[in-house]
């Protein structure tokens, strides 16, 4: 089964609003990672969160780990419509294995 | 730098047709993958490859073979195509566990 299980499974926001994705998983990880994905494209990584880190920035990106609920949040502030996409969370274990959640299509409304 | 190509992008196939999708990566990763990609379903890991010559199975690896002879390539089989593997099949590399590069993609349709 996958590990990492995206919330909500869509989201629609005025453009200008801050969004919030949820990440959970199942068992420990060493890194956490977002991706993006605009459609019919491949994947573009956001951001990676290593499991001693709690929270990160990347310009409008804002991150956070919580490894004893094993969960982690994306948040995008002042969105814009360019925002619009899908976001995924991937998780890697010690198996080598890197495993993707069905992810959050988000919709920035005008 | 091209980072990461697919060939081919598209394509049609009969049932029980074989083919071998190709990825190349010119940045040095040792870390390579296969995904497929369906409505509803996320990625999900067919095969991946921590080095040359090593190859292991993911989440969904049966009917699909794969290959990893030169660094740079990772090829994926398929021996005999079936309509459940109509999807969308996406290549990743990376250098260890850090971000993965991706692929821009091959639809797949099988009749």
């Amino acid at each position: 089964s996958q590990q990492g299980e995206e919330d909500p499974q869509a989201l629609s926001i005025q453009e200008g609003e801050n969004a919030t994705m949820n990440c959970s998983y199942k068992t420990s990880i060493n890194n956490l990672q977002w991706y993006r994905q605009n459609s019919g494209r491949g994947l573009v990584h956001l951001i990676l969160i290593r499991s001693n880190e709690r929270e990160k920035h990347s310009g409008r990106l804002r991150v956070t780990l919580d490894t004893s609920k094993k969960s982690s949040s994306l948040l995008i502030t002042a969105s814009r419509a360019a925002d619009t996409a899908s976001y995924f969370c991937a998780t890697d274990h010690r198996d080598d294995k890197i495993i993707f959640g069905k992810g959050t299509r988000l919709h920035i409304l005008p | 730098n091209a980072g990461v190509t697919q060939t081919p992008k598209f394509r049609v196939l009969k049932t029980g047709q074989s083919m071998t999708l190709l990825c190349a990566q010119d940045m040095n990763h040792e870390y390579m993958y296969w995904y497929r990609q369906d409505p509803g379903m996320g990625l999900r890991l067919i095969h991946y490859s921590v080095g040359e010559g090593t190859t292991a199975k993911g989440e969904v690896p049966d009917g699909y073979n794969v290959s990893r002879l030169k660094k740079q390539n990772f090829l994926l089989g398929l021996e005999s195509a079936a309509p459940s593997q109509t999807s969308v099949y996406f290549c990743a590399s990376s250098y260890y566990f850090q971000e993965q590069f991706f692929g821009p993609g091959t639809r797949l349709t099988v009749l």
